[in-house]
Protein backbone atom coordinates (compact mmCIF):
# COMPACT_ATOMS: atom_id res chain seq x y z
CA UNK A 1 0.00 0.00 0.00
CA UNK A 2 1.24 3.64 -1.10
CA UNK A 3 1.39 5.68 2.48
CA UNK A 4 1.16 8.78 -0.02
CA UNK A 5 -0.04 8.87 -3.43
CA UNK A 6 -0.88 11.45 -5.32
CA UNK A 7 -2.13 11.78 -8.90
CA UNK A 8 -0.99 12.08 -11.83
CA UNK A 9 2.65 11.80 -11.96
CA UNK A 10 3.04 14.04 -15.55
CA UNK A 11 0.80 16.55 -16.47
CA UNK A 12 2.02 18.59 -19.29
CA UNK A 13 -0.45 21.57 -20.40
CA UNK A 14 -0.67 24.51 -22.05
CA UNK A 15 0.05 28.01 -20.74
CA UNK A 16 -2.93 29.50 -19.28
CA UNK A 17 -4.82 26.08 -18.26
CA UNK A 18 -6.43 25.38 -14.99
CA UNK A 19 -5.16 22.03 -13.34
CA UNK A 20 -5.26 19.68 -10.20
CA UNK A 21 -2.79 17.75 -8.48
CA UNK A 22 -4.55 15.49 -6.11
CA UNK A 23 -2.89 13.98 -2.90
CA UNK A 24 -4.34 11.22 -0.59
CA UNK A 25 -2.38 9.83 2.77
CA UNK A 26 -3.61 6.42 4.16
CA UNK A 27 -1.21 6.93 7.52
CA UNK A 28 -3.69 8.38 9.76
CA UNK A 29 -1.46 11.54 10.04
CA UNK A 30 -2.87 15.27 11.11
CA UNK A 31 -0.56 17.24 8.84
CA UNK A 32 -0.37 17.07 5.21
CA UNK A 33 1.92 19.43 3.05
CA UNK A 34 2.46 20.66 -1.09
CA UNK A 35 6.23 21.65 -1.48
CA UNK A 36 7.70 22.25 -5.11
CA UNK A 37 11.12 21.14 -6.17
CA UNK A 38 12.66 23.17 -9.28
CA UNK A 39 15.02 22.33 -11.96
CA UNK A 40 17.84 22.66 -9.25
CA UNK A 41 16.64 20.09 -6.85
CA UNK A 42 15.82 23.13 -4.80
CA UNK A 43 12.81 22.42 -2.38
CA UNK A 44 10.18 25.02 -1.12
CA UNK A 45 7.37 24.69 1.20
CA UNK A 46 4.07 26.06 -0.28
CA UNK A 47 1.10 24.94 2.27
CA UNK A 48 0.69 23.03 5.02
CA UNK A 49 -2.96 21.96 6.59
CA UNK A 50 -3.45 20.08 9.71
CA UNK A 51 -6.81 18.69 9.81
CA UNK A 52 -8.03 20.34 7.10
CA UNK A 53 -7.12 23.92 8.51
CA UNK A 54 -4.43 26.20 6.93
CA UNK A 55 -1.51 26.83 9.03
CA UNK A 56 1.49 27.56 6.28
CA UNK A 57 1.01 29.43 3.18
CA UNK A 58 4.34 30.81 1.75
CA UNK A 59 4.52 33.73 -0.63
CA UNK A 60 3.11 31.31 -3.27
CA UNK A 61 0.70 33.40 -5.72
CA UNK A 62 -2.59 32.98 -5.24
CA UNK A 63 -3.52 31.08 -8.59
CA UNK A 64 -2.17 28.16 -6.64
CA UNK A 65 -5.48 26.89 -4.22
CA UNK A 66 -5.08 24.33 -1.76
CA UNK A 67 -7.82 22.13 -0.98
CA UNK A 68 -8.47 19.61 1.97
CA UNK A 69 -11.79 17.56 2.08
CA UNK A 70 -10.71 15.91 5.09
CA UNK A 71 -7.40 14.67 6.60
CA UNK A 72 -6.33 12.28 4.57
CA UNK A 73 -6.63 14.47 1.30
CA UNK A 74 -4.85 17.88 0.12
CA UNK A 75 -5.40 18.30 -3.50
CA UNK A 76 -3.75 21.39 -5.24
CA UNK A 77 -5.35 23.68 -7.69
CA UNK A 78 -3.32 25.65 -10.21
CA UNK A 79 -5.34 28.39 -12.24
CA UNK A 80 -3.71 30.29 -15.32
CA UNK A 81 -0.71 28.10 -15.64
CA UNK A 82 2.40 29.79 -16.49
CA UNK A 83 5.89 28.72 -17.61
CA UNK A 84 7.34 28.86 -14.35
CA UNK A 85 5.57 26.86 -12.86
CA UNK A 86 7.32 24.05 -14.52
CA UNK A 87 8.33 21.87 -11.44
CA UNK A 88 8.17 19.26 -9.28
CA UNK A 89 5.13 19.42 -6.96
CA UNK A 90 5.55 16.79 -3.54
CA UNK A 91 2.92 16.18 -1.44
CA UNK A 92 3.62 14.91 1.93
CA UNK A 93 2.12 14.20 5.52
CA UNK A 94 3.08 14.50 9.01
CA UNK A 95 1.65 13.09 12.21
CA UNK A 96 3.05 16.10 14.60
CA UNK A 97 0.08 18.42 15.38
CA UNK A 98 0.18 21.54 13.23
CA UNK A 99 3.64 19.84 11.80
CA UNK A 100 5.48 21.24 14.44
CA UNK A 101 6.78 18.37 16.38
CA UNK A 102 10.75 18.62 16.18
CA UNK A 103 11.42 14.91 15.46
CA UNK A 104 8.92 14.14 13.36
CA UNK A 105 9.33 12.43 10.00
CA UNK A 106 7.44 13.28 6.86
CA UNK A 107 6.16 11.11 4.16
CA UNK A 108 6.67 11.75 0.76
CA UNK A 109 4.77 11.34 -2.19
CA UNK A 110 6.28 10.05 -5.54
CA UNK A 111 5.97 13.69 -7.17
CA UNK A 112 3.99 14.90 -10.01
CA UNK A 113 6.30 16.54 -12.91
CA UNK A 114 4.46 19.46 -13.95
CA UNK A 115 4.94 20.75 -17.46
CA UNK A 116 3.98 24.06 -18.99
CA UNK A 117 4.23 24.89 -23.02
CA UNK B 1 15.21 32.27 10.97
CA UNK B 2 16.27 28.95 10.45
CA UNK B 3 18.67 27.86 7.56
CA UNK B 4 20.64 24.46 6.38
CA UNK B 5 23.97 24.75 3.74
CA UNK B 6 25.27 21.98 2.12
CA UNK B 7 28.04 21.44 -0.22
CA UNK B 8 27.02 21.87 -3.44
CA UNK B 9 27.47 18.98 -5.75
CA UNK B 10 27.52 17.06 -7.94
CA UNK B 11 29.61 14.75 -5.95
CA UNK B 12 31.13 12.39 -8.39
CA UNK B 13 32.76 9.22 -6.66
CA UNK B 14 33.80 5.63 -8.19
CA UNK B 15 32.34 2.10 -5.91
CA UNK B 16 33.59 2.05 -2.84
CA UNK B 17 34.98 5.43 -1.99
CA UNK B 18 34.53 7.24 1.18
CA UNK B 19 31.90 9.61 1.13
CA UNK B 20 31.12 13.12 3.04
CA UNK B 21 28.41 15.53 2.15
CA UNK B 22 29.13 18.68 4.48
CA UNK B 23 25.92 20.13 6.34
CA UNK B 24 25.71 23.14 8.84
CA UNK B 25 22.73 25.02 10.16
CA UNK B 26 21.35 27.90 11.51
CA UNK B 27 18.54 27.50 13.94
CA UNK B 28 16.36 28.91 16.95
CA UNK B 29 16.73 26.71 19.89
CA UNK B 30 17.92 23.08 19.97
CA UNK B 31 16.40 21.54 16.55
CA UNK B 32 16.05 17.88 15.28
CA UNK B 33 18.63 17.40 12.50
CA UNK B 34 17.50 15.18 9.57
CA UNK B 35 19.34 13.50 6.42
CA UNK B 36 16.48 12.92 3.31
CA UNK B 37 17.45 10.78 0.26
CA UNK B 38 15.85 11.46 -2.99
CA UNK B 39 15.93 8.53 -5.40
CA UNK B 40 15.68 9.24 -9.58
CA UNK B 41 12.18 9.64 -9.74
CA UNK B 42 10.89 9.31 -6.56
CA UNK B 43 9.87 11.22 -3.47
CA UNK B 44 12.31 12.10 -0.46
CA UNK B 45 12.80 9.33 2.29
CA UNK B 46 14.06 9.99 5.59
CA UNK B 47 17.44 8.15 5.67
CA UNK B 48 18.37 8.99 9.36
CA UNK B 49 17.91 11.37 12.10
CA UNK B 50 19.50 12.89 15.32
CA UNK B 51 17.59 14.95 17.92
CA UNK B 52 19.86 16.19 20.51
CA UNK B 53 24.08 16.74 20.66
CA UNK B 54 26.11 14.24 20.40
CA UNK B 55 23.65 11.36 19.18
CA UNK B 56 24.35 9.38 15.72
CA UNK B 57 21.86 8.92 13.35
CA UNK B 58 22.49 5.63 11.17
CA UNK B 59 21.06 3.69 8.22
CA UNK B 60 22.03 1.47 5.20
CA UNK B 61 25.56 1.86 6.18
CA UNK B 62 24.97 6.00 6.35
CA UNK B 63 26.17 7.80 9.69
CA UNK B 64 25.84 11.74 11.13
CA UNK B 65 26.48 13.30 13.96
CA UNK B 66 24.78 15.86 15.20
CA UNK B 67 27.65 18.36 16.76
CA UNK B 68 26.41 21.32 18.13
CA UNK B 69 29.62 23.26 19.20
CA UNK B 70 29.98 22.72 14.89
CA UNK B 71 26.95 23.61 14.34
CA UNK B 72 26.99 20.42 11.64
CA UNK B 73 25.27 17.28 10.45
CA UNK B 74 28.07 15.90 8.19
CA UNK B 75 26.64 12.94 6.09
CA UNK B 76 29.20 9.94 5.86
CA UNK B 77 29.65 6.34 4.59
CA UNK B 78 32.46 4.16 4.20
CA UNK B 79 32.08 2.43 1.13
CA UNK B 80 29.60 3.81 -1.38
CA UNK B 81 27.55 1.43 -4.02
CA UNK B 82 26.11 2.79 -7.62
CA UNK B 83 22.59 2.44 -5.59
CA UNK B 84 23.32 5.22 -3.49
CA UNK B 85 23.64 7.43 -6.31
CA UNK B 86 21.10 9.88 -5.21
CA UNK B 87 20.13 13.67 -4.12
CA UNK B 88 20.92 13.79 -0.16
CA UNK B 89 19.17 16.61 1.56
CA UNK B 90 20.02 17.99 4.78
CA UNK B 91 16.83 19.50 7.12
CA UNK B 92 16.30 20.53 10.46
CA UNK B 93 13.13 21.12 12.58
CA UNK B 94 13.09 23.41 15.60
CA UNK B 95 9.64 22.98 16.61
CA UNK B 96 8.92 26.52 15.60
CA UNK B 97 8.01 24.98 12.06
CA UNK B 98 8.00 22.63 9.63
CA UNK B 99 10.96 21.16 8.08
CA UNK B 100 13.79 23.55 6.69
CA UNK B 101 15.79 21.99 3.92
CA UNK B 102 18.82 22.40 2.19
CA UNK B 103 19.36 22.92 -1.45
CA UNK B 104 20.53 19.23 -1.89
CA UNK B 105 23.65 17.25 -3.20
CA UNK B 106 23.51 15.00 -6.19
CA UNK B 107 25.41 12.13 -5.68
CA UNK B 108 26.81 10.03 -8.92
CA UNK B 109 28.42 6.97 -7.87
CA UNK B 110 30.18 4.77 -10.99
CA UNK B 111 31.23 1.63 -11.10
Amino acid sequence: DTAVSQTPKYLVTQMGNDKSIKCEQNLGHDTMYWYKQDSKKFLKIMFSYNNKELIINETVPNRFSPKSPDKAHLNLHINSLELGDSAVYFCASSQGPRGRGRSEKLFFGSGTQLSVL
Amino acid sequence: GDSVTQMEGPVTLSEEAFLTINCTYTATGYPSLFWYVQYPGEGLQLLLKATKADDKGSNKGFEATYRKETTSFHLEKGSVQVSDSAVYFCALNSGYSTLTFGKGTMLLVSP
